[in-house]
């Protein structure tokens, strides 16, 4: 079984620019989050998709963070404009619906300057 | 309510000693009890999970237990190898919600 993709594995910016994450979760999950790691921190949820709709955002940051998944499959998270503080890894997990287990990506590590 | 709370922040045994990280919460609406390992550059990995209403639970090496009177667990790693060196989160949830602990960064010492 395929795991779940992420792209790109690393990014460097100017704050104030922008970004963008792509993920592509275990075929089947349709369930997908994604979460944002501060170094030394545990893993936040952002926002958390079912199948194409979102079941929270709740700590999402709309006002620079969005996210789509269409299709029920691929998910895009962007950021615009980047600050300092999102230098962080973007991980992207995907599970069954309703299932406790998650499957992480290996991350997408951002760098903001 | 939301929050797991995880100690030590760094933990560094013996090769062939016991390693011990412990979590604390608070919402009872907890369900599921799993903890994660990461190494350098990966995503976290499923490692050990519990539910309540099991006291202990163990996969070779690595044991949760697990106080639901106290609304603690643990993980307990035997025989610590250089090869566990890595993060490790606990993470409690409910069916709408995974919230991880701030991580332990275990070190095993040859």
């Amino acid at each position: 079984e395929a795991g779940v993709a992420q792209s790109p594995r690393y990014k460097i910016i100017e704050k104030r620019q922008s970004v963008a994450f792509w993920c592509n979760p275990i075929s089947g999950h349709a369930t997908l989050y994604w979460y944002q790691q501060i170094l030394g921190q545990g893993p936040k949820l952002l926002i958390q998709f079912q199948n194409n709709g979102v079941v929270d955002d709740s700590q999402l940051p709309k006002d620079r963070f969005s996210a789509e998944r269409l299709k029920g499959v691929d998910s895009t998270l962007k950021i615009q404009p980047a600050k300092l503080e999102d230098s962080a890894v973007y991980l992207c997990a995907s599970s069954l619906p309703g299932a406790n287990v998650l499957t992480f990506g290996a991350g997408s590590r951002l760098t903001v300057l | 309510q939301q929050q797991v709370k995880q100690s030590p922040q760094s933990l560094i045994v013996q090769k062939g000693g016991i390693s011990i990280i412990n979590c604390a919460y608070e919402n009872t609406a907890f369900d599921y009890f799993p903890w994660y390992q990461q190494f350098p550059g990966k995503g976290p990995a499923l490692l050990i999970a519990i539910r309540p209403d099991v006291s202990e639970k163990k996969e070779g090496r690595f044991t949760i237990s697990f106080n639901k009177s106290a609304k603690q667990f643990s993980l307990h790693i035997m025989d610590s190898q250089p090869g566990d060196s890595a993060t490790y989160f606990c993470a409690a949830s409910t069916p709408q919600k995974l919230v991880f602990g701030q991580g332990t960064r275990l070190t095993i010492n040859p």
